[in-house]
């Protein structure tokens, strides 16, 4: 069964580093999207992607962010300069077309310290 | 915006037992969608079940369906025949309708920990 893979599972960074967050979406998947989750709290978006372009990002989601498609498999989070702040789980998700359902990778746990 | 509120932080049922998950949401669409994921202690994020605000049908999964009512924006998950398996986080999460070249993000509530105990 196709799924989305996310790498690497744990990554532990100094905070002011910047980190990748990687991703590989569901191959026929044209829809893309980040979201975090803070130890205990709920999922929040961060950024949805489609056609090449951001469709649509929160108000977390500022310039120490970025995301990006290199390579036409793979969808990538940027963090510029981490905070302590940013320590999470990222989730990837990708779905087939507009309102169908997001499938979610199995998330990267970002430490900072 | 829209808001998604799931009202039971935490919930039990015993094996074999029914249980249903409470979820409001708040929207001034009349078209959209809502999920339900579950998230067990692996935290990777589970597709339980969807529903498309226009179906007048309840979505059913095997042991899993919804309650969906419009009019009062609910939208509950009842697992039937409760599985050590089902114990995880839940959350229900909505979806704005689709507009044009646009991807939609998910909403989610704050979650319901259901226990499943013997």
């Amino acid at each position: 069964e196709p799924e989305v893979t996310q790498t690497p599972s744990h990554q532990v960074t100094q905070m002011g580093q910047e980190v990748i967050l990687r991703c590989v979406p569901i191959s026929n998947h044209l829809y893309f999207y980040w979201y975090r989750q803070i130890l205990g709290q709920k999922v929040e978006f961060l950024v949805s992607f489609y056609n090449n372009e951001i469709s649509e990002k929160s108000e977390i989601f500022d310039d120490q962010f970025s995301v990006e498609r290199p390579d036409g498999s793979n969808f990538t989070l940027k963090i510029r300069s981490t905070k302590l702040e940013d320590s999470a789980m990222y989730f990837c998700a990708s779905s087939a077309g507009l309102g169908t359902e997001a499938f979610f990778g199995q998330g990267t746990r970002l430490t900072v310290v | 915006a829209q808001t998604v509120t799931q009202s039971q932080p935490e919930m039990s049922v015993q094996e074999a037992e029914t249980v249903t998950l409470s979820c409001t949401y708040d929207t001034s669409e009349s078209d959209y969608y809502l999920f339900w994921y579950k998230q067990p202690p692996s935290r990777q994020m589970i597709l339980v079940i969807r529903q498309e605000a226009y179906k007048q049908q309840n979505a059913t999964e095997n042991r899993f369906s919804v309650n969906f009512q419009k009019a009062a924006k609910s939208f509950s998950l009842k697992i039937s025949d409760s599985q050590l398996g089902d114990a995880a986080m839940y959350f229900c999460a909505y979806r704005s309708p689709t507009h044009t070249g646009t991807a939609s993000k998910l909403t989610f509530g704050t979650g319901t920990r259901l226990q499943v105990t013997l």
